[in-house]
């Protein structure tokens, strides 16, 4: 069984600070993809980034970076000089193959990090 | 650019009674997910669809049944709807069943049962 687990339920930071949100992950497919999704208080689910097991690259994009270590298998996210915007709920996910083929995919996700921005 | 469009976006209905919620993906996306979040929970997979063959069954009640129709879009009918029901649930299409397709997200259909 596929398991993803986001340790810190709740986070607070004031504005502009740094802070990387955990995600640790058990797998036992050799490929498999992780999404990170953000769920502002309005409730919409916002697709944030995919990787898949093969690029350990870490990626950045603005303010948000993202660490990918198969070693540890954990995939963690950074958000840098942190904003009142980014408050929301952020769920780690991993992408996990059903179905008798193996070839229909569904996500499994972790139960989610609130992180609170305070101005 | 077009994103996954739900109706309705709130829904209150009593016990016992039947609800319809609708998902309409992205346009090209030929494979619609439905999950279900509960207040405080992390979604939970109930149900897919590829080219509008049913492609895999997650943990949904036997009172459900959903299927997509030949223009993509997809209905989740729900029936004999107890409180428990009441969550968010949500629609999400990919171009494509695999893994490595990303699932957006439509805005959530808010369903209430009194």
């Amino acid at each position: 069984a596929q398991k993803v687990t986001q340790a810190q339920t709740e986070i607070s930071v004031v504005e502009k600070e740094d802070v990387t949100l955990d995600c640790v992950y058990e797998t036992r497919d050799t490929t498999y993809y992780l999404f990170w999704y953000k769920q502002p208080p309005s409730g919409e689910l916002v697709f944030l980034i995919r990787r898949n097991s093969f690029d350990e690259q870490n990626e950045i994009s603005g303010r948000y970076s993202w660490n990918f270590q198969k070693s540890t298998s954990s995939f963690n996210f950074t958000i840098t000089a942190s904003q009142v915007v980014d408050s929301a709920v952020y769920f780690c996910a991993l992408s996990e193959a059903t179905g008798s083929g193996g070839s229909n995919y569904k996500l499994t996700f972790g139960k989610g990090t609130l992180l609170t921005v305070n101005p | 650019a077009a994103g996954v469009i739900q109706s309705p976006r709130h829904l209150i209905k009593e016990k016992r009674e039947t609800a319809t919620l609708k998902c309409y993906p992205i346009p090209r996306h030929d494979t619609v997910y439905w999950y279900q979040q509960g207040p405080g929970q992390d979604p939970q997979f109930l149900i897919s669809f590829y080219e509008k063959m049913q492609s895999d069954k997650g943990s949904i009640p036997d009172r459900f049944s959903a299927q997509q129709f030949s223009d993509y879009h997809s209905e989740l009918n729900m029936s004999s709807l107890e409180l428990g029901d009441s969550a968010l649930y949500f629609c999400a299409s990919s171009l494509g069943s695999g893994g490595q397709e990303t699932q957006y997200f439509g805005p959530g259909t808010r369903l209430l049962v009194l």
